[in-house]
């Protein structure tokens, strides 16, 4: 079964940093890239950006190309997303979700997702 | 790609049929997909490449659509359908629409 378990609630101050794992179990780590999409209280779902755990590489949305930083570790089959200067507008859950890769590229595993308050 | 989604807020009663629409700001060529997302959950892919049913998805949902326009279709809707569905489009970027609540009556 296909899991990803994501770390606990970080509360960061103005200008912080926080750092969210999502640990993958159930399938080989490397053959799938990982998404992260963040959701605003009470809004809908903004997709951030891919990694893809085997080779290191990346792609964010325009809008959170400053903002967050993926990174994976694939010796812990765990990934990772760092937020960075963070603000008011940066408090909401983030989620990690799987790409299920060819020939459909839809999200189709996701974790249970993790809350981010910004808060001094 | 922008996607609008209609109407934000339908309230419906067990057992009707309920339909979603899904619009897009370019030609998303089939690649769009459904979630569901329950209050305090991850979503929950439905639907892919428009039609194609998820493993483990109730034979009650079902998608169409072409073009610029979709549609999710519960055929007799449960009260455990309660929930807000998002569109979403793979064909140019990652894009989700902005939600359609669903209310039992």
């Amino acid at each position: 079964e296909v899991q990803l378990q994501q770390s606990g609630p970080e509360v960061g101050r103005p200008g912080s940093s926080v750092k969210i794992s999502c640990k993958a179990s159930g399938y080989t780590f490397t053959d799938y890239v990982m998404n992260w999409v963040k959701q605003s209280p009470g809004q809908g779902l903004e997709w951030i950006g891919w990694i893809d755990p085997e080779y290191g590489s990346t792609d964010y949305a325009e809008k959170f190309k400053k903002k967050a930083t993926l990174t994976a570790d694939t010796s812990s089959s765990t990934a990772y997303i760092q937020l960075s200067s963070l603000t008011s507008e940066d408090t909401a859950t983030y989620f990690c979700a799987r790409d299920s890769g060819s020939p459909y590229y839809v999200m189709d595993a996701w974790g249970q997702g993790a809350s981010v308050t910004v808060s001094s | 790609i922008q996607l609008t989604q209609s109407p934000s807020l339908l309230s419906a009663s067990v057992g009707d049929r309920v339909t979603l629409s899904c619009k897009g700001s370019q030609n998303i060529n089939n690649y769009l997909a459904w979630y569901q997302q329950k209050l305090g959950e991850a979503p929950k892919l439905l639907i892919y490449k428009t039609n194609s049913l998820q493993t483990g998805i109730p034979s009650r949902f079902s998608g169409s659509g072409s073009g610029t326009d979709y549609t999710l279709t519960i055929s007799s809707l449960h009260s455990e359908d309660l929930a807000t569905y998002y569109c979403y489009q793979y064909n140019n970027g990652l894009t989700f629409g902005s939600g359609t609540k669903l209310e039992i009556k």
